[in-house]
């Protein structure tokens, strides 16, 4: 089936710094989706890409869709506690009518104050 | 809140033993989804429902089985149970089938199996 391999796995850093996360595909997706799990919730999702090369901002977080459509990345500037969680990345394959989303395993971020 | 919700929140059982996981999907959502979280496998997709039928499996065990109800809401029922079930499971909703990736999820169940 269809794998995403999302790294880094954790990563603790110092508030204000900035933060890449990215994620890798053997397969193509049409959709790339980025979501957030804070402690004890579900996941919500953070940005959504639908086209090839496409950047899309969120506030202080940026994503993009990269050109292969086999990854995404994730960033998020000067970051402050409230961005500790679980960040996932998501893929969905469109065009045959229906697919699932298939998600990585997820980056944990701790954030220090 | 995402509006959708499931119970129970916890549950602690034993192996071998047979537990049903509840979810209301948001007002006028017609698809669920579940999902299991374990911390070596992040979320894993179990299967969909819309308005009543199913739509999808992932990787569902056999022992795991759900429906959806007409009134919309689904259950998961999980039988013969092992210690490695012990995970958070979570509900997810939409509008329709093929979505936008927007998928609005729960807060979870998390079965511990002792």
């Amino acid at each position: 089936g269809q794998q995403l391999n999302q790294s880094p796995q954790s990563m603790f850093i110092q508030e204000g710094e900035d933060v890449s996360m990215n994620c890798t595909s053997s397969s193509i997706f049409n959709t790339w989706l980025w979501y957030k799990q804070d402690p004890g919730e579900g996941p919500v999702l953070l940005i959504a890409l639908y086209k090839a090369g496409e950047l899309t901002s969120n506030g202080r977080l940026t994503a993009q869709f990269g050109i292969t459509r086999k990854d995404s990345f994730l960033n998020i500037s000067a970051s402050i506690p409230s961005d500790v969680g679980i960040y996932f990345c998501a893929g969905q394959l469109q065009g045959s009518g229906y697919s699932t989303l298939t998600f990585g395993k997820g980056t944990m971020l701790l954030v220090s104050p | 809140d995402s509006g959708v919700t499931q119970t129970p929140k916890h549950l602690i059982t034993a192996t071998g033993q047979r537990v049903t996981l509840r979810c209301s999907p948001r007002s006028g959502d017609l698809s669920v989804y579940w999902y299991q979280q374990s911390l070596d496998q992040g979320l894993q997709f179990l299967i969909h429902y819309y308005n009543g039928e199913e739509r999808a499996k992932g990787n569902i065990l056999e022992r795991f089985s759900a429906q959806q109800f007409p009134d919309l809401h689904s259950e998961l029922n999980l039988s013969s149970l092992e210690l490695g079930d012990s995970a958070l499971y979570f509900c997810a909703s939409t509008r329709g089938i093929s979505n936008t990736g927007e998928l609005f999820f729960g807060e979870g169940s998390r079965l511990t199996v002792l």
